[in-house]
């Protein structure tokens, strides 16, 4: 049971790059989350997902995309990174959203330059 | 839009104090509001409080939950170096599944 994992763990992007960020669940959850922890602040929101199929945004959407694959899968896209994005990027998963508690991955430590 | 605040931003005690940290919350339709110890990786739960479960303690940590005041406190007593950590507090509200985090408290417990 490895919980909620999220590749990759670092990544060095240049302005205007692409790239995915990872996150799977085996924990059978129905919502999955992305957050971003820039220093000195709390987690901000970026999109969710309240169950398979659907999915909203958060707080700060703007410059994201996500995907839900499937039930264990929720993937977040950048399509030109900014300098702006250099942040810390964690995924959470919980059963039903305000019942349950989030679990979170490892988090993925992305640098813009 | 949903807000969370809490205070102070940091704190520096001893081995042993006890300490008190604060969440004030603006929530439309509240749901639930959760504790997170975050230590130099993902944030890990502490506890949940909601209408219904106001009051949660474990071990020399405990939380209430004022629904009238519309704020919650985390106490922690005889403070060991181990619970240097930030703690985060989160709300949610019914709606739309969102959830709010505040800044966070950092915490720093000298030997």
């Amino acid at each position: 049971n490895a919980g909620v994992t999220q590749t990759p763990k670092f990544q060095v992007l240049k302005t205007g790059q692409s790239m995915t960020l990872q996150c799977a669940q085996d924990m059978n959850h129905n919502s999955m989350y992305w957050y971003r922890q820039d220093p000195g602040m709390g987690l901000r929101l970026i999109y969710y997902s309240a169950s398979e199929g659907t999915t909203d945004k958060g707080e700060v959407p703007n410059g994201y995309n996500v995907s839900r694959l499937n039930k264990r899968e929720f993937s977040l896209r950048l399509e030109s990174a900014a300098p702006s994005q250099t942040s810390v990027y964690f995924c959470a998963s919980s059963g039903i959203q305000g019942i349950y508690e989030q679990y979170f991955g490892p988090g993925t430590r992305l640098t813009v330059t | 839009e949903d807000k969370v605040v809490q205070s102070p931003l940091s704190l520096v005690v001893h081995e042993g104090d006890t300490v008190t940290l604060n969440c004030s919350y603006e929530v439309t339709n509240f749901r639930s509001l959760l504790w997170y110890k975050q230590e130099k990786k993902a944030p890990t739960f502490l506890f949940m409080l909601t209408s219904s479960g106001i009051e949660k303690k474990s071990g020399r940590l405990s939380s209430i939950l004022d629904k009238k005041e519309l704020f919650s406190i985390l106490n922690i007593t005889a403070t060991q170096t181990g619970d240097s950590a930030i703690y985060l507090c989160c709300s949610h509200n019914t709606n739309a599944g969102k959830s709010t985090f505040g800044d966070g408290t950092t915490l720093t417990v000298k030997p």
